[in-house]
């Protein structure tokens, strides 16, 4: 089956650092990949839409200077988190969808704690 | 604003019972409708999605669609404590996977 590699899949850093997650589907190429945001005991909010060899679309509110969305080829994503703030410390998840599919594969996520 | 609701429980059944778990939405034009599990601290897995108005059965999962009524269901059948964890309703506006906007979810503990 479609797997998405997260990693790292947890972070800890001093807030002013920037920090890089990677998403990355492992037997399948995706042209888009999804980021999402999970504050504790809330919903998955989406962050940005991430599309491959163009800038990635984000939802309103989400601010693209500060969450910065790379998708240089076709198996990989990732989202740097710029000088970071504790209340940036989140879980966050980036999924995709096989060609042919019509549900999204999710990655395994990334636990990002700002101190 | 499109919205996604759920009753956030938790929900507790005993084991072997019917655990039943509800969705409203408020977008009318949602096509797609998918229900994932997540244990805490993991990420989303999905259970099984459904297009069609009716039910969609796969194992012990049964899900109801009611787009007149903009409601999703997920029951399932004889409940093991493994089944305890967090249901998310998922809804797309277009069958598929477009921009699905997820509800807070509703926990469920199942009882030994």
């Amino acid at each position: 089956g479609a797997v998405v590699s997260q990693h790292p899949s947890w972070v800890i850093c001093k807030s002013g650092t920037s920090v890089k997650i990677e998403c990355r589907s492992l037997d399948f190429q995706a042209t888009t990949m999804f980021w999402y945001r999970q504050f504790p005991k809330q919903s998955l909010m989406l962050m940005a839409t991430s599309n491959e060899g163009s800038k990635a679309t984000y939802e309103q509110g989400v601010e693209k200077d500060k969450f910065l969305i790379n998708h240089a080829s076709l198996t990989l994503s990732t989202l740097t988190v710029t000088s970071a703030h504790p209340e940036d410390s989140s879980f966050y998840i980036c999924s995709a969808r096989p060609s042919g599919a019509n549900v999204l594969t999710f990655g395994a996520g990334s636990r990002l704690t700002v101190l | 604003q499109k919205e996604v609701e759920q009753n956030s429980g938790p929900l507790s059944v005993p084991e072997g019972a019917i655990a039943s778990l509800n969705c409203t939405y408020s977008d009318r034009g949602s096509q797609s409708f998918f229900w994932y599990r997540q244990y805490s601290g993991k990420s989303p897995e999905l259970i099984m999605f459904i297009y069609s108005n009716g039910d969609k059965e796969d194992g012990r999962f049964t899900a109801q669609l009611n787009k007149a009524s903009q409601y999703v269901s997920l029951l399932i059948r004889d409940s093991q404590p493994s089944d305890s964890a967090t249901y998310l309703c998922a809804v797309g506006s277009n069958t598929g996977f477009q921009k699905l906007v997820f509800g807070t979810g509703t926990r469920l503990l199942v009882s030994p």
